[in-house]
């Protein structure tokens, strides 16, 4: 049971433009949502969040969307640097399982110079 | 450095056998958190410390066990390895029990043969 799902596994894209990255959800529980970025031979780093009760939330280069309607959401790196290259994880929690995150399987961005 | 230290590394082991995993929170955090990214995988929850308790579990094997000691650090324990045990076993810690505020160790690449 995939409760998190990132359907493309790789995104290529030029420097300079706009990487969007999906996300959906089917736990209507979910009420909190994170991305995080993974190089290899890393953890996981935090990127950015948002609570189910905002659509929008905005860092630097980095904007979360989110579509309660649609169970959906998605980040926006503009505009892309080749540092970016990474593997990016979506990941939800549900106040009522307290801390426990449900990650999705991971997509691999390449941002080409 | 994310300040999260997991040991070893790298771990190669043969069916059968136990293994421990260690995992040294952020100073200062009181949560730990263990998951697991078995290949082209998100990151499954396996088990949450908070100061010392149990608080959360997923879908941990029978077989695995862990603990947070009065120092805060935590330890895996994998017992009657299989090959489908094989991946990435991540720690996390945070200060409070809640989504925010992750940090992610290195890892440590398990290898059953």
């Amino acid at each position: 049971d995939q409760q998190v799902k990132q359907n493309s596994p790789s995104l290529s894209v030029q420097e300079g433009r706009i990487s969007i990255l999906n996300c959906d959800y089917t736990n209507s529980m979910f009420d909190y949502f994170l991305w995080y970025k993974k190089y290899p031979a890393e953890g996981p780093t935090f990127l950015i969040s948002i609570s189910s009760i905002k659509d929008k939330n905005e860092d630097g280069r980095f904007t979360v969307f989110l579509n309660k309607s649609a169970k959906h959401l998605s980040l926006h790196i503009v505009p892309s640097q080749p540092g970016d290259s990474a593997v990016y994880f979506c990941a939800a929690s549900a106040g009522s399982s307290g801390s426990r995150l449900t990650f999705g399987e991971g997509t691999q961005l390449t941002v080409n110079p | 450095d994310s300040g999260v230290t997991q040991t070893p590394k790298h771990l190669i082991t043969a069916t059968g056998q136990r293994v421990t995993l260690r995992c040294s929170p952020r100073s200062g955090d009181l949560s730990v958190y263990w998951y697991q990214q078995s290949l082209d995988q998100g990151l499954q929850f396996l088990i949450q410390y908070y100061n010392g308790e149990e608080r959360a579990k997923g879908n941990i094997l029978e077989r695995f066990s862990a603990q947070q000691f009065p120092d805060l650090h935590s330890e895996l324990n994998l017992s009657s390895l299989e090959l489908g045990d094989s991946a990435l076993y991540f720690c996390a810690s945070s200060v409070a029990p809640g989504p925010e505020g992750y940090t992610f160790g290195s890892g440590t690449r398990l290898t059953v043969v």
